[in-house]
């Protein structure tokens, strides 16, 4: 059974810092892995969706890496903006389209 | 619409009732998915619909939960004889391909 685990579960950081999000999946056989934000009482804006075949993919200032034998993800965020504070997802794609979710790391971008 | 949109975003209701609840997805979007996110936990598949072909339940927890699509569009998800421990949100997604575009959710609390 897949299993997708997000470390850390909670990030604080001030403006201005680089970091990086760390997602972890226990079956390498997926389809793809994606990137979501969630905002309090919103739903799910996808940022970032990597094919198995690839290694990375980018967006503005964010970059998110995959390497599928090791079973990890990271989303890097450049330069971080209060705006950044959100929870951030990880779902990987085990085929016939169910996503399996991590639990998500809550980031609070301090001014 | 421009996303997707669910009804009621918040529902209160006795336990032992039962709740219907709404989504609207993205006009043309073949693919319409129902999640449930409780407290503390990731998010966990329900259902999954797909043209017209027939749906993948694999995911609903009891035979207390049903959903339909009609007309390939407006999709409901009923749950009856409710419990307190059906408390949570219930999001809805449609795709056309393999991005999911997500709905605000309906907060579901079973007193």
């Amino acid at each position: 059974k897949q299993e997708v685990t997000q470390i850390p579960a909670a990030l604080s950081v001030p403006e201005g810092e680089n970091l990086v999000l760390n997602c972890s999946f226990t079956d390498s056989a997926i389809y793809n892995l994606q990137w979501f934000r969630q905002d309090p009482g919103k739903g799910l804006t996808s940022l970032l969706l990597i094919q198995s075949s690839q290694r990375e993919q980018t967006s503005g200032r964010l970059n998110a890496s995959l390497d599928k034998s090791s079973g990890r993800s990271t989303l890097y965020i450049a330069a971080s903006q209060p705006g950044d504070s959100a929870t951030y997802l990880c779902a990987v794609n085990t085929g016939f389209q169910k996503l399996v979710f991590g639990t998500g790391t809550r980031l609070l971008v301090s001014p | 619409g421009a996303g997707v949109s669910q009804s009621p975003s918040n529902k209160v209701t006795e336990k032992g009732k039962d709740v219907e609840l709404r989504c609207d997805p993205i006009s043309g979007h073949t693919a319409l998915y129902w999640y449930r996110q409780s407290l503390g936990q990731g998010l966990e598949f329900l259902i999954y619909f797909q043209g017209n072909s027939a749906p993948d339940k694999s995911g609903l927890p009891s035979d207390r939960f049903s959903a339909e699509r009609t007309g390939g569009s407006v999709s409901t998800l009923t749950i009856q004889r409710t419990q307190q421990e059906d408390s949570a949100v219930y999001l809805c997604a449609s795709s056309l391909r393999e991005k999911l575009f997500f709905g605000s959710g309906t907060q579901l609390s079973v007193l």
